[in-house]
């Protein structure tokens, strides 16, 4: 069974600091990988979504590779600002049928 | 604008009350699918839709049904609700199961 890990739990870091989010996962035939953004009380934002032949996305300050061999994936987050605060989820597409699992997500603080 | 819209947004009811919450997308989308979100938990997918009058069981489908009649529409219904389905309900939808999820923003339920 598919399971998703995202360490570290929580981070807090000073404004401007370049930070790397991780998330691993247990079963490398996957389907793709997301990651998403949920500020409190809402739904979530789809920020990358990277396909199993690829290896990495790019949007902006963020970047998202894939090793699907070792089962990891990290997001990368240039230039932090306080307005990326916020929890981090990835979330795999298993290759049979479309089920969606996340992890438990990184919760983001970036400080002025 | 294109979005995912859930009703109710909050509800309180008591146990084996009949409950519907309804999800509705103007994307033209195909995926559509059900999430509970819980403290310690994370997100787990109850249910999903590849296409209309085509769903599938996720991690969690006990005590919920869901129907796809039409693509717009995938109400998820609580037959007789118990308080463990007290929780934070997301629907999200996406033009396929490779494609990004956009999510709704959620629905709290409280099952007294």
């Amino acid at each position: 069974k598919q399971e998703v890990t995202q360490i570290p739990a929580a981070l807090s870091v000073p404004e401007g600091e370049n930070l790397v989010l991780n998330c691993s996962f247990t079963d490398s035939a996957i389907y793709n990988l997301q990651w998403f953004r949920q500020d409190p009380g809402k739904g979530l934002t789809s920020l990358l979504l990277i396909q199993s032949s690829q290896r990495e996305q790019t949007s902006g300050r963020l970047n998202a590779s894939l090793d699907k061999s070792s089962g990891r994936s990290t997001l990368y987050i240039a230039a932090s600002q306080p307005g990326d605060s916020a929890t981090y989820l990835c979330a795999v597409h298993g290759n049979q049928g479309g089920k969606l699992i996340f992890g438990q997500g990184t919760e983001l603080s970036v400080k002025p | 604008e294109a979005q995912v819209t859930q009703n109710p947004r909050y509800l309180i009811t008591v146990t084996g009350k009949k409950l519907t919450v309804t999800c509705s997308q103007n994307m033209n989308h195909e995926y559509m699918s059900w999430y509970r979100q819980d403290p310690g938990l994370g997100l787990r997918q109850i249910y999903y839709s590849m296409n209309v009058e085509v769903t599938d069981k996720g991690d969690v489908p006990e005590g919920y049904k869901v129907s796809r009649k039409e693509k717009r529409n995938f109400p998820l219904i609580l037959e007789s609700p118990s308080p463990n389905q007290t929780s934070l309900y997301f629907c999200a939808s996406s033009l396929g199961q490779a494609q990004p999820q956009h999510f709704g923003d959620g629905t709290r339920l409280s099952i007294l």
